[in-house]
Formats: C-alpha cells, structure tokens, sequence
C-alpha cells in the first residue's frame, strides 16, 4: 500500500542555522504534498503545501522542495527560531475528492539558543 | 468560517469500559471526515475516513469502530478499552483533499 517515509526522526539545530526533514513515497500517482507542524500537546496545523507540477515553493522562512522522478520531497526552514521547535510531518495524497492523505512518522525538531 | 468540535477535550476510562468520542463540523456541507490517532511521542495514525453519511472506511483491525449519523458529525465508538487504546484522538475534514484541518482533540488514558 501507499507509504511515506520521513528523516530524521529528531532533529537539532542551533538557533539561526537551518533545518531539512526529507520524506519519501511509494505511491507514484500522489500529486498533492503537506506539510504539518504540531506544537506540543496541540493539533496538526498545516505550514505549507506543493503540488505535483511545481519543482519549489517559498514561504518567507519555509521552502519545500518536490522531485517526482526520484518520488521525494523535502521541508527547508532558514534562519531558525525557538518557535520553530515542534514536531513536522510531511504527506502526500493523490488530491482527489475520495483519497486519504497518507502521512510520514514526523520529525521532532529542537532549536537550540 | 468553518471550525471542528471535538469533545471530551480528556477522557480517563479504566480497561473493558465503553468509549464515545464525538467529532462535528460547522461551516461546510459534505466533508470528508477523518480519525486519526496519535500514541505519545508517535505519528498519525488514520483510523477510519467517511466521505458521506454511513461510508465508513476502516484502516486498521482494531476493537474500535466509527458511524456518521449526520453529515457533519462522526462518532468514534468502542464496546471494551484496551490499554493500547490510550492516546490522543484527532478528528480531521476536509471538502477538497488539498488541505486537511484537525480538531483539538481528545487525549483518552486508559488505566
């Protein structure tokens, strides 16, 4: 069945450095690929998004990066804030009005003062 | 604007008891509903999806069930906890598929 896998697991960085989660999927119709942040005892709020015919997306501090041909994609945040430590999950879906979102184990993501 | 209900917001229930989680959407008409669970310090688990009143889609063999009385309302039901049950519960819709939004949740502990 449809899998996403995403690396690492945790993820430390110094306050200021940049961060990159990567994910990976199976199922070659996906087309559609979010990406989750949920902060501690909160609910999964989506961050950002791109879809099947777009390379790269930028949103101010956050990019995500699609390569189809090797099936993964992958969330890049710049100049890291305290605020950024969460943890991040990434998806993918088919985008039609019936398909599941299947969703990446995520990434805990510590930023370090 | 549309939101999503959930409650209870915690629930602690002892091993062999009953479960009712309820989850309701305002705003939108026909969505597309999800229950989702979360072990401590782990993914999203899907659990089952409905895509109109009284489809259910199971994911997982498991002892808990789903309904969709209402369009925006589905129901998250069991007839006996287990302790692997414990964990926190989000509810989830959608009308497109290109963008999901979670409730708040329920954190269920089961003693």
């Amino acid at each position: 069945g449809e899998n996403v896998e995403q690396h690492p697991s945790t993820l430390s960085v110094q306050e200021g450095d940049s961060a990159v989660i990567k994910c990976t999927y199976s199922d070659s119709a996906s087309n559609y690929f979010p990406w989750y942040k949920q902060e501690l005892g909160k609910r999964p709020q989506l961050i950002i998004d791109i879809r099947s015919n777009v390379g790269e997306k930028k949103d101010q501090r956050i990019a995500v990066t699609l390569n189809k041909t090797a099936k993964h994609f992958s969330l890049h945040i710049t100049e890291t804030q305290p605020e950024d430590s969460a943890v991040y999950f990434c998806a993918a879906s088919r985008g039609s009005s019936a398909s599941k979102i299947i969703f990446g184990s995520g990434t805990r993501l510590s930023i370090r003062p | 604007s549309q939101t999503i209900h959930q409650w209870p917001a915690t629930l602690v229930q002892p091993v062999g008891s009953p479960l009712s989680l309820e989850c309701t959407v305002e705003g939108t008409s026909n969505p597309n509903l999800y229950w989702y669970r979360q072990a401590a310090g782990r993914g999203l688990q899907l659990l089952f999806y409905s895509v109109g009143i009284g489809q259910i889609s199971s994911e997982v063999p498991q002892n808990l069930s789903a309904s969709r009385p209402q369009d925006r309302q589905f129901i998250l039901s069991s007839k006996k906890l287990l302790l692997s049950d414990s964990g926190f519960y989000l509810c989830a819709w959608s009308v497109r598929v290109d963008e999901q939004f979670f409730g708040p949740g329920t954190r269920l502990t089961v003693l």
